[in-house]
């Protein structure tokens, strides 16, 4: 977990209301990723980033929004959090396209 | 949707035994990387091939890639009770390029 913090570590919210996971890293790599975890599905990527505001969709986006105003800070926002998005989220960065990533501690949030 | 997907689920070995896990995939892929995940923590990078590659070592580790078959094996000699853990590939497809797709995991449990 070196280098990349995620916060909060916990959070509990309810449905209908905005939530940000803030991921911020002192490794100064290119890329950053959001992915979540649920039982039976392993992690999914939700979005990514290339670089200061240059971001993309991944395989479960909707619902999601992520920003990137500086290098070392990747924000994802729910919106109008759901029940379908409790969930553990965790966030990864990497040096290179495609190169081995490293996690932070990851986010557990609940949405009642 | 899931491009990996390891088999088996589950295993359960004594300490000192080999523990080996399988990874098949569907597409043509860049890299495959193997990723280590404690109970309640982020995941951990393990080890890397590249689809010119067959096999690599690292330590206890051995991972082989057969790209004709489009599978991978991971195979952990002389295991540990601290080796339990859940264990994922992750493919990066050729197409895509830059993010990692996640299996679903294989649960390894080693009892002392």
């Amino acid at each position: 977990d070196a280098g990349i913090t995620q916060s909060p570590r916990h959070k509990v919210t309810e449905t209908g209301t905005p939530v940000t996971l803030r991921c911020h890293q002192t490794e100064n790599h290119r890329y950053m990723y959001w992915y979540r975890q649920d039982p039976g599905h392993g992690l999914r990527l939700i979005h990514y980033s290339y670089g200061v505001k240059d971001t993309d969709k991944g395989e479960v986006s909707d619902g999601y929004s992520v920003s990137r105003s500086k290098t070392e800070d990747f924000l994802l926002t729910l919106e109008s959090a759901t029940s379908s998005q409790t969930s553990v989220y965790f966030c990864a960065i990497s040096e290179s396209s495609g190169g081995e990533q490293f996690f932070g501690p990851g986010t557990r949030l609940t949405v009642l | 949707s899931q491009q990996g997907e390891e088999d088996p689920q589950a295993l359960s070995i004594q300490e000192g035994e080999n523990a080996t896990m399988n990874c098949s995939y569907k597409t043509s892929i860049n890299n495959l990387q193997w990723y280590r995940q404690n109970s309640g923590r982020g995941l951990v990078h393990l080890i890397l091939i590249r689809s010119n590659e067959r096999e690599k070592h690292s330590g206890r580790l051995r991972v082989t890639l057969d790209t004709s078959k489009k599978s991978s094996s991971l195979l952990i000699t002389a295991s540990r009770a601290a080796d339990t853990a859940s264990y994922f590939c992750a493919t990066v497809d050729n197409q895509a390029g830059t993010a990692l797709i996640f299996g679903k995991g294989t649960t390894l449990s080693v009892s002392s």
